[in-house]
């Protein structure tokens, strides 16, 4: 049973495009949600932590949103860049310091 | 500056052998983490420490080993008993006790030849 599943696998855009990643878990006490950008070969790198008690967050172009009685949270992009291209993982933690990953969106952006 | 070292990058190895990976952090983060990431998959926890001198397995700890006897230090070893150990391998670390941010290093990749 997947915990957390992140819906598309994969994303291909053009430059500009305003996108949405999405991931839902189950489980709604969760203690925060993260959202991670992974590029090849390389480490996570965090992007926007949610705490439990927020309903979102922004950093630049990025906006994460959390629903927790839905099981969903959201990472809007806005104005999309090639520089944007990376897989985009999310992160809930639950009690017990329990951290689970969804398996990623690869997302393209094209020039 | 602060963060997470992981050395070697790249590690190739021969099966039977056991190697060791290597991670470090200067954040004075208490609780260290070890993933297994393998292609079109997520991340699957091996070990974790909250604290030095103690830690416990993850989802998928047999064939590793760890040991935490520095607050700032989290080795890993892959022993011969792994039967598929080529993967990328992430640390991670956070403070503990706290629902804070999650910080990674780079990843090591291990191949056996």
């Amino acid at each position: 049973k997947q915990e957390v599943t992140q819906i598309p696998a994969a994303l291909s855009v053009p430059e500009g495009e305003n996108l949405v990643l999405n991931c839902s878990f189950t489980d709604s006490a969760i203690y925060n949600l993260q959202w991670f950008r992974q590029d090849p070969g390389k480490g996570l790198t965090s992007l926007l932590l949610i705490q439990s008690s927020q309903r979102e967050q922004t950093s630049g172009r990025l906006n994460a949103s959390l629903d927790k009685s839905s099981g969903r949270s959201t990472l809007y992009i806005a104005a999309s860049q090639p520089g944007d291209s990376a897989t985009y993982l999310c992160e809930k933690e639950t009690s017990g310091s329990r951290l689970t990953f969804g398996e990623g969106t690869q997302l393209t952006v094209n020039p | 500056d602060g963060g997470i070292t992981q050395s070697p990058k790249y590690l190739f190895r021969k099966e039977g052998q056991n190697v060791t990976l290597s991670c470090e952090q200067n954040l004075n983060h208490d609780a260290m983490y070890w993933y297994r990431q393998d292609p079109g998959q997520g991340l699957r926890l091996i070990y974790y420490s909250q604290i030095v001198n103690d830690f416990q397995k993850g989802d998928i700890a047999e064939g590793y080993s760890v040991s935490r006897e520095k607050k700032e230090s989290f080795p890993l070893t892959v022993t011969s008993a792994q039967k598929n150990p080529t993967a990328f391998y992430l640390c991670a670390s956070s403070m503990w006790g706290y629902t804070g941010e999650l910080f990674f290093g780079e990843g090591s990749r291990l191949t056996v030849l």
